[in-house]
């Protein structure tokens, strides 16, 4: 069965840094793109960040980048965001999803999401 | 960027009726194009790819079409438990984008 959980999110002050996990089960997720999107309170979704499986690039959406970075651990199958200089806009919950296989960005699976609020 | 426009942004139903949400990409993308359901504190749910593919163990009372640039997707016989808001995403090109959402409400 496949499984995506994610984990990490929490309270940090504007400016802080934060690191969110998705832990993978069921699958392998070097050949599956597994990404990272997000939903502010009470609005749509926004695509974040994710790995080429093609090349392995890591790709960052422009409100992120610079701010924000992609790292895994094949052996854990868990992937991490790690999120830094925190803004209020940044306040969502977090999903990770895993692609079909052989794709970057057609979602199949969702995590059920972990909560960052970026609030002094 | 591709930008998805999504319309109507939201839509009152009866049971059983049928609606068809659109959504239209700022520049082709062939059908490289996914919907998604999501209702209120969960997480989004896969519905369709590849323009008009059933994700497995969706019903076939969701269906969808287009390429190119405009896509459609189609909900029959409407129940309550398909109240919910539905996204659109296209996959062509990172960043990845999604179309504003279409909330659907049982009247």
């Amino acid at each position: 069965e496949v499984q995506l959980l994610e984990s990490g999110g929490g309270l940090v002050p504007p400016g802080g840094s934060l690191t969110l996990s998705c832990a993978t089960s069921g699958f392998t997720f070097t050949s599956h793109g597994v990404n990272w999107a997000r939903q502010a309170p009470g609005k749509g979704l926004e695509w974040v960040s994710g790995f080429s499986i093609s090349d392995e690039y890591l790709h960052y959406a422009d409100s992120v980048q610079g701010r924000f970075s992609l790292s895994r651990d094949t052996s854990k199958g868990t992937i991490y965001l790690h999120m830094n200089s925190l803004r209020a806009e940044d306040t969502a919950v977090y999903y990770c999803a895993k692609s079909l296989l052989g794709t970057n960005g057609c979602f199949e699976s969702w995590g059920q999401g972990t909560l960052v609020t970026v609030s002094s | 960027d591709i930008q998805m426009t999504q319309s109507p942004s939201s839509l009152s139903v009866s049971v059983g009726d049928s609606v068809t949400i659109t959504c239209r990409a700022s520049q082709a993308i062939d059908i490289h194009v996914a919907w998604f359901q999501q209702k209120p504190g969960k997480a989004p749910k896969s519905l369709i790819y590849s323009a008009s593919s059933l994700q497995s163990g969706v019903p076939s009372k969701f269906r969808g079409s287009g390429s190119g640039t405009d896509f459609a997707l189609t909900i029959s016989s409407l129940q309550p438990e398909d109240s919910a808001t539905y996204y659109c995403q296209q996959y062509m090109r990172y960043p990845f984008t999604f179309g504003g959402g279409t909330k659907v409400e049982m009247k």
